[in-house]
């Protein structure tokens, strides 16, 4: 099984309101990173929160940590629909090298 | 600037036969992976390259064999498909070892009959 399982599998939200999507991970890591991707496409590195990090910000995006629980969650404010994507979380391993990513959350922004 | 560049984009196989992929990058970076990625799935990890000279097995390495060529080239082969092996396949590369983002190319797309 991967090492990362993301909640929900799939969100649908109005344009404009927040969407919130957690993973959760099983082994200790070195840093925990978010990517999305569009229609099959490549993905794309959203934001990277190291171990030893609580919580980031990069413009409507918010990251938090919780390395007791071995969870992380994604937050986009104020959703646009260009936002419509597969958001995935990678987790990477002590070596610093080992990327492992789950099973991703199908956003859907509506108009 | 290209990035990561994959060949080819499309492949269609016969049961059997054997292929390899290809993947070049430009940004000079250290490590390099292959990714495999079913419909309505997350990536799982096939090999990666830590550096040049190194290869290692990820989550699901069965059915297949790397060569990290050089620093820039990172090829996967399929030596005998299986339908089972149908599947989108992404190359990526990290530029540093402790932290960095992984770029991606945009995918090949293979198909076993």
């Amino acid at each position: 099984s991967q090492q990362g399982e993301e909640d929900p599998q799939a969100l649908s939200i109005q344009e404009g309101e927040n969407a919130t999507m957690n993973c959760s991970y099983k082994t200790s890591i070195n840093n925990l990173q978010w990517y999305r991707q569009n229609s099959g496409r490549g993905l794309v590195h959203l934001i990277l929160i190291r171990s030893n990090e609580r919580e980031k910000h990069s413009g409507r995006l918010r990251v938090t940590l919780d390395t007791s629980k071995k969870s992380s969650s994604l937050l986009i404010t104020a959703s646009r629909a260009a936002d419509t994507a597969s958001y995935f979380c990678a987790t990477v391993g002590s070596s610093a090298s080992k990327i492992i990513f789950g099973s991703g959350t199908r956003l859907s922004i509506r108009p | 600037n290209a990035g990561v560049t994959q060949t080819p984009k499309f492949q269609v196989l016969k049961t059997g036969q054997s292929m390899t992929l290809q993947c070049a990058q430009d940004m000079n970076h250290n490590s390099m992976y292959w990714y495999r990625q079913d419909p309505g799935m997350g990536l799982r990890l096939i090999y990666y390259s830590a550096s040049e000279g190194t290869t290692d097995k990820g989550e699901v390495p069965n059915g297949y064999n790397v060569s990290r060529l050089n620093k820039r080239e990172f090829s996967l082969r399929l030596e005998s498909a299986a339908p089972s092996q149908t599947s989108v396949y992404f190359c990526a590369s990290k530029g540093t070892v402790n932290t960095g983002e992984l770029f991606f190319g945009e995918g090949s797309r293979l198909t076993v009959l």
